[in-house]
Formats: C-alpha cells, sequence, structure tokens
C-alpha cells in the first residue's frame, strides 16, 4: 500500500530559529494534508494542499506541494515556544483511508 | 458546534480481556475513521465507516472489529487484549474522507497489563 515518509523524526531548534519538516509519498496524491498535535493532544488538521506546486501561508509557516504531487513540505520561520508538537503529513489512499506519516516532533527551546 | 466525543479517555485492562470504545462524530459528519497510535508506529489506520458500511480496513488482527450504527455513532471492539494493544486510539469523523481534513477526538489511552 501506500507509503508516507517524512524526515526529520525530531529537531530541536531555539526559539527564533527555523524549522523545516519534509514529507514523501510512494504514490501521487490528489492532495495531501498537514496536522499538528500538541503533546498529551490530538492531532488538528493545519491545512489541504491540491493543486501542483501549491504553496500556501498561514502566518509564520509555509506549506508546499510538490509539482509531482509526491511530496511536501512545512517550514516555520521563526519558531515560538507555542509551535512545539508533533507535525503529521497525511494523504488519501483510495478514497476511504487518510495515510499518516509518522511525524515530525519538534521541541522548541526558550 | 460539539467535536468528536469519544469515551472512555482511559481505562485499563488486563490480558485476555476485551474492550468496547465509543464514538460519537460531529454531527452530519458521516464518515468515522479509527486510528491506533504508538510512540513508535505513529498513527496507524484501523477502519474506516460511512453511513454504516465499513469501507477499509487496515493491516490489523482479526481481533480488532468495529461498526457504525444509523446516527453516524461508532464503537471499536478488541477482544482478546494483548499487552501490545496498549495505545492512544483516535477517532476521527469527516463529511467524506476525500474531501477534507478529518476532526479528531481527544482519544481513549488503553493500557493492557
Amino acid at each position: 500500500g501506500q507509503q508516507v515518509m517524512q524526515i526529520p523524526q525530531y529537531q530541536h531548534v531555539q526559539e527564533g530559529e527555523d524549522f523545516t519538516t519534509y514529507c514523501n509519498s510512494s504514490t501521487t496524491l490528489s492532495n495531501i494534508q498537514w496536522y499538528k498535535q500538541r503533546p498529551g493532544g490530538h492531532p488538528v488538521f493545519l491545512i489541504q494542499l491540491v493543486k501542483s506546486g501549491e504553496v500556501k501561508k498561514q502566518k509564520r509557516l509555509t506549506f508546499q506541494f510538490g509539482e509531482a504531487k509526491k511530496n511536501s513540505s512545512l517550514h516555520i520561520t521563526a519558531t515560538q515556544t507555542t509551535d512545539v508538537g508533533t507535525y503529521f503529513c497525511a494523504g488519501p489512499e483510495g478514497y476511504s483511508t487518510l495515510t499518516f506519516g509518522k511525524g515530525t516532533m519538534l521541541l522548541v527551546s526558550p | 458546534k460539539a467535536g468528536v466525543t469519544q469515551t472512555p479517555r482511559y481505562l485499563i485492562k488486563t490480558r485476555g480481556q476485551q474492550v468496547t470504545l465509543s464514538c460519537s462524530p460531529i454531527s452530519g459528519h458521516r464518515s468515522v475513521s479509527w486510528y491506533q497510535q504508538t510512540p513508535g508506529q505513529g498513527l496507524q489506520f484501523l477502519f474506516e465507516y460511512f453511513s454504516e458500511t465499513q469501507r477499509n480496513k487496515g493491516n490489523f488482527p482479526g481481533r480488532f472489529s468495529g461498526r457504525q450504527f444509523s446516527n453516524s455513532r461508532s464503537e471499536m471492539n478488541v477482544s482478546t487484549l494483548e499487552l501490545g494493544d496498549s495505545a492512544l486510539y483516535l477517532c476521527a469523523s469527516s463529511k467524506d474522507v476525500n474531501t477534507g481534513e478529518l476532526f479528531f477526538g481527544e482519544g481513549s489511552r488503553l493500557t493492557v497489563l
């Protein structure tokens, strides 16, 4: 079946530094979604990208969908302690399943 | 608008027992998905239901089962519990999984002793 890989697994940054997580799928995706899970919490939807080469911004977060629709990235500019959590990408498999990457855990030190 | 509600939030069972977890989706959402989350494996898909029909099932043994009722509420059952079943079980609802975001519940944390 479809595999979604994320790197890095873990990153520790100082507050104010930038952060990027990368997502690669073994198959072409119709769309890709990003979720954030705070420690002790549940995944919360951040964004969905649909078009090849699409770039979307949410304040300090920039999301990109690759031209081949097999890869994506999330970049956070000037991290804050509130950015702490695990970031997951997910792609649909068939019409009834969303396959998640294993996530990138972000730790931000003040 | 009420979110996805999962019960119970925490439970402790012993090996060999069975457990039933419940999920009430957001009103109007007909798709309910279940995921198992463990530190080593991340979010693993268990099954998805839409209008009382199981549309897909993940790679889990037959001890894991589920169902969906006419009001879209869903339950999952794990029989003959094993230590490795200890995990956070997350339920998520959507209008349709292929069209947009999943709304997750807080999860049911199962510990098997």
